[in-house]
């Protein structure tokens, strides 16, 4: 299954910024935009951002995501010790008529 | 609260099948579509099937076409994965997934292990 390509993990210090990309192509990502999830170890994942880059209610101002062509971004700012976890970019794939993730990105908040 | 409930995982042998179910509540059921995730162990999410609201358009993640099945009974708000010809690459936790502008809610999940 072709997937969309995330680092495989970020180190940031405490309260400094986080920006978390995700590149795919004209099908996916530069199509319809990606929405954004975090899971902790042993949890099951949340969304942070909806594909149209709006957050659910709930969701930390910290967490903001953009796109530029087909590469998607999500910025968490204020870095928290909780917000170490991984994080997985998702897009509809018009060519593939499925649904594809990222790899996921594990973010270590030093 | 709006909740999604997984059930029907357990150990089963290779060539084996298994239908998980997934039990919703605190939500319109008929309206929405619905996913299954899966999620292999120390591994990242794999989009395995989606539903439609009413049931006539099912998508299949390609390499899993032919031995999966999604279903739903939007009378007992239900969503089902029916499992054929199990392998050990299936072994994951399995996510069912409510899609209302993107993945935004998420089951606890049920562990399938394929293995002698």
């Amino acid at each position: 299954q072709a997937g969309l390509t995330q680092p495989p993990s970020v180190s940031k210090d405490l309260r400094q910024t986080a920006t978390l990309t995700c590149i795919g192509n004209n099908n996916n990502v530069g199509d319809q935009g990606a929405a954004w999830l975090q899971q902790h170890q042993g949890h099951r994942p949340k969304l942070l951002s909806s594909r149209d880059n709006n957050r659910p209610s709930g969701i930390s101002e910290r967490f903001s995501a953009s796109r530029s062509g087909s590469t998607a971004s999500l910025t968490i700012t204020g870095l928290q010790p909780e917000d170490e976890a991984d994080y997985y970019c998702s897009a509809w794939d018009s060519s593939l008529s499925a649904w594809v993730f990222g790899g996921g990105t594990k973010l270590t908040v030093l | 609260e709006v909740q999604l409930a997984e059930s029907g995982g357990g150990l089963v042998q290779p060539g084996g099948s298994l239908r998980l179910s997934c039990a919703a509540s605190g939500f319109t059921f008929s309206t929405c579509w619905l996913h299954w995730v899966r999620q292999a162990p120390g591994k990242g999410l794999i989009w395995v099937s989606g539903i439609n609201n009413d049931g006539t358009t099912t998508i299949y993640e390609d390499s899993l076409k032919g031995r999966i099945t999604i279903s739903r009974d939007n009378a007992k708000n239900t969503l089902y994965l029916q499992m054929n010809s199990l392998r050990a690459e299936d072994t994951a936790v399995y996510y069912c997934v409510r899609d209302i502008n993107s993945f935004d809610v998420w089951g606890q999940g049920t562990m399938v292990t394929v293995s002698t």
